[in-house]
């Protein structure tokens, strides 16, 4: 079935540095990819949707100079989380959406901790 | 934009029982309805889905149920198992907006032996 691998699985960085985390899609083309961050015992809140392509759109209140979304390639998609503080660990996890399928494959999530 | 509701957010039941948990939309143009599970650190597992031109699918244990006038629907999952512990959410398609999944709070079933 569709598989999408996110890495880095787990990462501690320090605060005001930044992050990269990346979602690839090894078996379908992910014409969209949806980015959410889920804090402990809290439901997944979509940050942010990009299309390859296009210039991503960001839900209401999450800064996009913060979380700069790549989504250049069918197959690639990545969430940068600049300048990070302590307020932005969390879980992050990517879905990909291939056009035209109702299915969302998720990526597998990275832990994000910042100290 | 599209809101869900999911109750209850901790559900308890003992081995063999039934549990049932509920959600309610708000976009009555939503029309895709998938439930996940989730367990500690991973990734959310789809384990059902439903589209709304029906109102009931069955997979073994799992069922799932959909009142597109009322915009509810619910997971039944019979004969429960200590193995299904775990997060699940409901979700629904937010339609003309880029399918968004839009996800409920979640519930946390707890199966005790």
């Amino acid at each position: 079935g569709a598989v999408v691998s996110q890495h880095p699985s787990r990462v501690i960085c320090k605060s005001g540095t930044s992050v990269k985390i990346e979602c690839r899609s090894l078996d379908f083309q992910a014409t969209t990819m949806f980015w959410y961050r889920q804090f402990p015992k809290q439901s997944l809140m979509l940050m942010a949707t990009s299309n390859e392509g296009s210039k991503a759109t960001y839900e209401q209140g999450v800064e996009k100079d913060k979380f700069l979304i790549n989504h250049a390639s069918l197959t690639l998609s990545t969430l940068t989380v600049t300048s990070a503080h302590p307020e932005d660990s969390s879980f992050y996890i990517c879905s990909a959406r291939e056009k035209g399928i109702y299915g969302y494959t998720f990526g597998s999530g990275t832990r994000l901790t910042v100290v | 934009g599209e809101n869900v509701e999911q109750h209850p957010s901790t559900l308890s039941v003992q081995e063999g029982d039934s549990a049932v948990i509920k959600c309610t939309y708000s976009d009555s143009a939503s029309n895709y309805f998938p439930w996940y599970k989730q367990e500690l650190g991973k990734r959310p597992q789809l384990i059902i889905d439903i589209r709304s031109n029906v109102g009931e699918k069955k997979d073994q244990r799992i069922a799932v149920t959909l009142n597109k006038t009322a915009k509810h629907f619910s997971l039944h999952i019979t004969e429960t198992q200590p193995e299904d512990s775990a997060v699940y959410f409901c979700a629904a398609i937010l339609t003309g907006g880029g399918n968004k999944l839009t996800f409920g709070t979640g519930t946390q079933l707890k199966v005790e032996l």
